[in-house]
């Protein structure tokens, strides 16, 4: 199986302050990843498909990047409604896997 | 606009069977695929299994030997089932569809308990 490392656990930040999040594939699985922000309390909502393809009606603030191993997701200057979990996704290979978050919070 | 809603007991006894409905709108089974994902509380999320267009299926190993998913394109249903529950099965259900393997739409999920 495919196992992705998402860091930090947790990011502590300010709203206005651009952040970047990490995930890690444990092979190399081309831009096969997808990026989901879960409110609590909330189904997941897709942000980003294949690393960097923008998804209709996501703001422009989220960006992705990344290929093989080393993915990033982006968000230009938080706003207080970014604050919620987000979590990584391959399709590489069956299974498919997440990553096991990075809760974004409010310094 | 597409839908998905899940639907299923709440609570469920040690060692018996889980069974949800998903009920979908806006798009065809026969044209896409649906998953089922889970969350138990307060972590992370799983996926569980797949049914494509096709009607082809395909488990996560680790629940592999408990699961089955199967549908009713006439009624636009898909269905988990899901035997020998424990209570490290608690958890929030999802069914999501995807037409290209990411889920870009999600059910608002059933809460399924297992407890005696």
């Amino acid at each position: 199986d495919i196992v992705l490392t998402q860091s930090p656990a947790t990011l502590s930040v300010t709203p206005g302050e651009s952040v970047s999040l990490s995930c890690r594939a444990s092979q190399g699985i081309s831009t096969s990843i997808h990026w989901y922000q879960q409110k609590s309390n909330e189904s997941p909502r897709l942000l980003i498909k294949y690393a960097s393809q923008s998804i209709s009606g996501i703001p422009s603030r989220f960006s992705g990047s990344g290929s093989g191993t080393d993915f990033t997701l982006s968000i230009n200057r938080v706003e207080s409604e970014d604050f919620s979990v987000y979590y990584c996704q391959q399709s590489y290979s069956l299974p498919l896997t997440f990553g096991s978050g990075t809760k974004l919070e409010i310094k | 606009q597409v839908q998905l809603k899940e639907s299923g007991p709440g609570l469920v006894q040690p060692s018996e069977t889980l069974s949800l409905t998903c009920t979908v709108s806006g798009f065809s089974l026969t044209s896409n695929s649906v998953h089922w994902v889970r969350q138990p509380p307060g972590k992370g999320l799983e996926w569980m299994g797949i049914i494509r267009s096709g009607g082809s299926t395909d488990y996560n190993s680790a629940l592999k030997s408990r699961l089955s998913i199967s549908r009713d394109t006439s009624k636009s249903q898909v269905f988990l089932k899901m035997n020998s529950l424990q209570t490290e099965d608690t958890a929030i259900y999802y069914c999501t569809h995807s037409y290209s393997a990411y889920f870009d739409y999600w059910g608002q999920g059933v809460m399924v308990t297992v407890s005696s």
